[in-house]
Order: C-alpha cells, then structure tokens, then sequence
C-alpha cells in the first residue's frame, strides 16, 4: 500500500518571506499524480498544486512550486513571499494512475505566518 | 464554481446513536467520497461512490456504510456511534475518469460522540 508522509507537523514563516513543506511517500508504481492542498483554517480544502510523474518539470502556480525528485520519492511544496492568507494545513496527497479517483493523505503540514 | 455542502458543522451524538451525515454536490460529478481527519493521521478514506448506487471500501469502512441515491447526495451512516467514531469528517466530489481531476472539498462536519 501507498504512504504518504510530511515529517514536518507545523511551520513557521515570516510575511514575503519563503517556506518550503517536506513530502515523501511509498510506491512501487511508476505512473501517479501527487498533489498538494491546503485547508484554511475553518474553510474547506482547496487544491494548490498537481504534478504528473511522467513530467520532470516542476510544477508552478504563481507563488508556489514544487520540488519533484521522482527517484528519491520526495515532492516539496514552496511558498515564496508568503502572504497572511498562506496560514493553513496543506496536505501533500498521492495517486496512483489505476486507481480512479484514490487518494492518499500524508499527516499534514500547518503552516503559521508572522506578520 | 463547483459547491459541496454537507448538512451539519457541528453534531452532538449519544454512544449507540443511528447517525446520518449528507453530502450535496452541484456538478454533476460522478465521484464522491467520504474521509475522515484526525490530527496527524491526515485524510483517510471510508467509502467513495463512482455512480449512483454504487459503493466501494476505502482504507477504514468499520463501522460506517453508506448510501447514494440520487448522484448529487451522498449519505454516510454511523450504525451505532462510537467514541472513537469522533472526528471531522470531509465529503468530497470530482469527475470521474483518469487524468488529474480534482476533488473538490465540503467545509465539513465535526462530530462529537459522547
């Protein structure tokens, strides 16, 4: 079976500074999605960022990448100029290709903001 | 913008309680799912449905099932509510088929068994 884990349960950044959230997981398979989402605190799970396994560029959504080491099995998200808003839980999550629609949650990561 | 609600936030429940949390969808999605979270064990999986009646285990069907009627509701049922059945729980929907679709989140449910 899949793991998913962030070993990191809370971190702190300063405002516009940059912050970066450690994922691995386990798989035997080479074809997968991995995932990085964020739950605001008291508002519902939004996706911030996908990156197919197949694809050796890094995935980018404006203020946040990705780090995708496919062979050492890590996915990183960055945040760079963090900003207030940034404060939540983000959730790294795996897919496998096969699976339909599957996921598979790491523990969470919350992320504090100082202003 | 897709919209899934859930019909409670919050819910107080006795030990041996019959418990229904529902789920509503908008886009006509054909997945939904339904996880539980716990601190530090992150999302897990109880049960998902790719089709109106249809239903499939996730990581920890045990002392849940569940019902989908109607492909915007989804329904997960608590037989007798336990103590260790307290947590929030989060229903999610997404299309179906491969691909990198999105599951889109309800604000969820934080239940309390006492």
């Amino acid at each position: 079976a899949q793991t998913v884990t962030q070993s990191q349960p809370e971190m702190s950044v300063q405002e516009a500074e940059t912050v970066t959230l450690s994922c691995t997981y386990d798989t035997s398979e080479s074809d997968y999605y991995l995932f990085w989402y964020k739950q605001p605190p008291s508002r519902q799970m939004i996706l911030v960022i996908r990156q197919e396994a197949y694809k050796q560029q890094n995935a980018t959504e404006n203020r946040f990448s990705v780090n995708f080491q496919k062979a050492a099995k890590s996915f990183s998200l960055k945040i760079s100029d963090s900003q207030l808003g940034d404060a939540a839980m983000y959730f790294c999550a795996y897919r496998h290709k096969a699976a339909g629609n599957k996921l598979t949650f790491g523990g969470g990561t919350r992320v504090l903001v100082k202003p | 913008d897709v919209k899934v609600t859930q019909s409670s936030r919050y819910l107080v429940k006795r030990t041996g309680e019959k418990v229904f949390l529902e789920c509503v969808q908008d886009m006509d999605h054909e997945n939904m799912f339904w996880y539980r979270q716990d601190p530090g064990l992150g999302l897990r999986l109880i049960y998902f449905s790719y089709d109106v009646k249809m239903k499939e285990k996730g990581d920890i069907p045990e002392g849940y099932s569940v019902s989908r009627e109607k492909k915007e509701r989804f329904s997960l049922i608590l037989e007798s509510a336990s103590t260790n059945q307290t947590s929030m729980y989060l229903c999610a929907s997404s299309l179906l088929g491969q691909g990198t679709d999105t599951q889109y989140f309800g604000p969820g449910t934080r239940l309390t068994v006492l």
